[in-house]
């Protein structure tokens, strides 16, 4: 079973404009972590931000903010103002303490943004 | 800052050869991974290892797989007798510890397998 869903494959955006990656997880587990990834064109991992599951607050750091929401399992990653830099496939995770804090990722979303 | 290094960036092998991918863990953790995502796709939990043994597997990671430390630096990745469907980016990454959680990942090395 998918424990994460990144139900939206590709996002093409117009400069300038706001846009929401949105991530679906599941989990038994009452502790684990969440955490967001970018892959650039060039094939790195670059890691963007990691939730505790006991901590939901939600998180701004420039143009990108977090909205982390227990209740409906959902982690979404909104991007403001984006810019062509920010084209790359952008993956959630779960790590979960009883599957060995393996990260598990969903399948990505890739966001194109253009001039 | 510390960072996680692969070698080599890029490996071509014809099938049925052994490869052997290297990794360098940041210094000061513990905990090391092997990662691998097929182009196009999500990346998948191969291995994870600490204190000088496997502790958990993915059902990918079958007997043509394997994993060592040989010495206090290198974290080492083989493919025991490589198949096409071993082409794939293959990622190490590691952690200090697990309340950290925070997964430091290398810049991968590609496999191609011809």
């Amino acid at each position: 079973a998918q424990k994460v869903t990144q139900a939206q494959t590709e996002i093409s955006v117009v400069e300038k404009e706001d846009v929401t990656l949105d991530c679906v997880y599941e989990t038994r587990d009452t502790t684990y972590y969440l955490f967001w990834y970018k892959q650039p064109p060039s094939g790195e991992l670059v890691f963007l931000i990691r939730r505790n599951s006991f901590d939901e607050q939600n998180e701004i750091s420039g143009r990108y903010s977090w909205n982390f929401q227990k209740s409906t399992s959902s982690f979404n990653f909104t991007i403001t103002a984006s810019q062509v830099v920010d084209s790359a496939v952008y993956f959630c995770a779960l790590r979960e303490p009883n599957s060995g804090y393996a990260l598990n990722f969903g399948k990505g979303t890739s966001l194109l943004v253009t001039p | 800052e510390p960072e996680v290094t692969q070698t080599p960036s890029h490996q071509v092998t014809q099938m049925g050869q052994e490869v052997i991918l290297r990794c360098v863990p940041i210094s000061n953790h513990l905990y090391f991974y092997w990662y691998r995502q097929i182009l196009g796709q999500k990346v998948e939990f191969l291995v994870s290892f600490y204190n000088n043994e496997i502790s958990e597997k993915s059902e990918i990671f079958d007997d043509q797989f394997s994993v060592e430390r040989p010495d206090g630096s290198n974290f080492t990745l083989k493919i025991r007798s490589t198949k096409l469907e071993d082409s794939a980016m293959y990622f190490c990454a590691s952690i200090k510890d697990r309340e950290i959680a925070e997964a430091f990942f290398g810049q991968g090395t590609r496999l191609t397998v011809v």
